[in-house]
């Protein structure tokens, strides 16, 4: 199956810095996603990117699809962005069955 | 949009019992999701519906469990003959489209 790789898996930031989070995938990849996992478990789905940008705020993502990677830019950190991203993706056209990375562990402190 | 609502929200269980989880979906969406995920990792999938119709299975998903979503709306997830290793958070998410959204999940643990 599809492997999906995230780094760093764990990342450490002072309020008001930036951060880029990677995940690299292993073969064509459709309905790339990104999730972020509060401190209380609650997965919220923030892009879903499959290729090119999109920004949402203080968020971005990109996605190269032919060099199978995407990224998400975390701008202006805030300590409510701590928790754990993830990036998912399914293997092919007409599957709804999302692969998750092991996720990077963001902390923002004060 | 009142979300995914999963309930019980915990359960404990002795080894060798049966349980059942419960998610009602986001109403209008047709598509339902139950996701497993252990401490440290990303979810792993175990099914996937489309109204009634279940219409992919992970290799995850042993005989013990089952899930079914009878008319298309809620859903239920049975594990039978619980082990140990069954001990973890059960998420359900539901979709209109391809993007999920997820409910707070069921923690189970398994003693």
């Amino acid at each position: 199956g599809i492997q999906v790789e995230q780094s760093p898996p764990d990342l450490i930031l002072q309020e008001g810095a930036n951060s880029t989070l990677r995940c690299n995938f292993s073969d064509s990849v459709n309905n790339l996603q990104w999730f972020h996992q509060n401190p209380w478990g609650q997965l919220i789905n923030l892009f879903y990117i499959p290729s090119g940008t999109k920004q949402n705020g203080r968020l971005s993502a990109t996605t190269v699809a032919t060099e199978r990677y995407s990224l998400l830019y975390i701008s202006s950190s805030q300590t409510t962005d701590s928790g754990v991203y993830f990036c998912a993706t399914t293997p092919g056209a007409g599957s709804y069955q999302l692969t998750f990375g092991k996720g990077t562990k963001l902390s923002v402190i004060p | 949009d009142t979300g995914v609502s999963q309930d019980p929200r915990h359960k404990i269980t002795k080894r060798g019992q049966n349980v059942t989880f419960r998610c009602d979906p986001i109403s209008e969406h047709n598509r339902l999701y139950w996701y497993r995920q252990t401490l440290g990792q990303g979810p792993e999938f175990l099914t996937y519906f489309q109204n009634e119709a279940q219409l992919e299975k992970s290799r995850l998903l042993s005989d013990r469990f089952s899930a079914e979503r009878p008319k298309g709306s809620f859903s239920t997830l049975e594990i039978q003959r619980t082990e140990q290793g069954d001990s973890a958070m059960y998420l359900c998410a539901s979709s209109l489209g391809v993007q999920p959204h997820f409910g707070q999940g069921t923690r189970l643990t398994v003693v």
